[in-house]
């Protein structure tokens, strides 16, 4: 059973345009939330992150926003540039006391392609 | 420069043998993990340590195993129970209390012939 889910596993997207990723997850006890950026062959480097107590988190091009009520976040990348192209993958934790390692679970990746 | 260590970086082995991947790291974490990755699947958790001497398994230990006896170290021997292996680990680490976000290595893959 998937906690964490991105159901688009590729996304093709113009350079300067906005890129949108998308991601659902289905554990209420889930209370931070993370994207990394991973290129082949390499480890996942982390890019943005958000507490359940935002709605939204922005660092330069990239916002990420949160829907409680609904368990979905997504992740903005404007304007995309070709560098962005890699698999990102959303992540989520719960951070509380009775949560066992503060582990991440990560949803499956979607395959970003910039076009020049 | 502080960070987390993979070794090798390509590894082969033949069915039926045991394999150790190496991890280090010099960032002073607590806690460590193991993930798989395979096409399409994300990342699974393998194993994981808080602390010395002690680890739990994750949602994908059958076959692996692992030991913590440095706070720096983090083996993980494929064992030949491990039923297809063949795929790219990656190890990760985080400090125990602040950061909920890992800091990970650059992975090894593993191909099994």
């Amino acid at each position: 059973d998937q906690q964490v889910k991105q159901n688009s596993p590729s996304l093709s997207v113009q350079e300067g345009r906005i890129s949108i990723l998308n991601c659902d997850y289905t554990n209420s006890m889930f209370d931070y939330f993370l994207w990394y950026k991973k290129y082949p062959a390499e480890g996942p480097t982390f890019l943005i992150s958000i507490s359940s107590i935002k709605d939204k988190n922005e660092d330069g091009r990239f916002t990420v926003f949160l829907n409680k009520s609904a368990k979905h976040l997504s992740l903005h990348i404007v304007p995309s540039q070709p560098g962005d192209s890699a698999v990102y993958f959303c992540a989520a934790s719960a951070t509380g006391r009775s949560a066992a390692g503060n582990k991440l679970t990560f949803g499956g990746g979607t395959r970003v392609l910039v076009k020049p | 420069d502080g960070g987390i260590t993979q070794s090798p970086k390509y590894l082969f082995r033949k069915e039926g043998q045991n394999v150790t991947l190496s991890c280090e790291q010099n960032l002073n974490h607590d806690a460590m993990y193991w993930y798989r990755q395979d096409p399409g699947q994300g990342l699974r958790l393998i194993y994981y340590s808080q602390i010395v001497n002690d680890f739990q398994k994750g949602d994908i230990a059958e076959g692996y195993s692992v030991s913590r006896e440095k706070k720096e170290s983090f083996p993980l021997t494929v064992t030949s129970a491990q039923k297809n292996p063949t795929a790219f680990y990656l190890c990760a680490s985080r400090p125990r209390t602040g950061a909920v976000g890992y800091t990970f290595g650059s992975g090894t893959r593993l191909t099994v012939v």
